[in-house]
């Protein structure tokens, strides 16, 4: 079967930095997706890992560790539009990704 | 817009009615896949389809739904003698093909809301 774990909630502070880490077990493994969702629509993709390391794309991050089955995004200067759900989604061996939960992120003034 | 799009974008409808939904993926996409989310989880898979071809379907999928992608094109899903349980964001994505890669970054659409009284 497949298990993701993620917080459900963070809060942080404009301009600040924030870290959302999602652990996962998998059936076979081809990468791991991270979408943000706005509340009421759909997701939209941020990021793709399938090698460990860290990917920099702007103002977002993300880091892959696949012995540790452990992954998280890092925003940086953070705005308020960035309040939204982040979704971890690791890819299993049917390249069909499993969604967590989520991480409802609060960015306040 | 060349995105992903669904028909309707909501849907009301009365316990035990029949409904279904429409989906347009990106044209050049074969892959085709259904979710649905409930407030406060993340999409949930259902099914999906590469060209026409129906790969893989939830155990979770009752005997009440059914999806069809008949020309490889657009899919139609379909749940039958609907339930309050069924009140749900129906999703459909598309990606470009099934090899490993960022190719498989899915291009989600708008979704269908489902609201069964």
């Amino acid at each position: 079967g497949q298990n993701i774990d993620q917080p459900t909630e963070m809060t942080a502070t404009e301009g600040a930095i924030v870290q959302i880490n999602c652990t996962y077990q998998t059936s076979g493994f081809n990468g791991l997706f991270w979408y943000q969702q706005h509340a009421g629509e759909a997701p939209t993709f941020l990021s793709y890992n399938v090698l460990d390391g860290l990917e920099e794309k702007g103002r977002f991050s993300s880091f892959l560790s696949r012995s540790k089955g452990y992954s998280y995004l890092l925003l940086k200067e953070l705005q308020m539009k960035d309040s939204a759900s982040y979704l971890c989604a690791p890819l299993g061996g049917s390249y069909i990704p499993t969604f967590g939960r989520g991480t409802s992120l609060i960015v306040h003034p | 817009d060349t995105g992903v799009s669904q028909d309707p974008r909501h849907k009301i409808t009365k316990r035990g009615q029949n409904v279904t939904f429409r989906c347009d993926p990106i044209s050049e996409h074969n892959r085709l896949y259904w979710y649905r989310q409930t407030l406060g989880q993340g999409p949930e898979f259902l099914t999906y389809f590469q060209n026409e071809a129906q790969l893989e379907k939830s155990r979770l999928l009752s005997d009440r739904f059914s999806a069809e992608r008949p020309k490889g094109s657009f899919s139609t899903l379909e749940i039958q003698r609907t339930e309050q349980g069924d009140s749900a964001m129906y999703l459909c994505a598309s990606s470009p093909r099934g090899l490993a890669g960022a190719l498989n970054e899915q291009f989600f659409g708008p979704g269908t809301r489902l609201t069964v009284l």
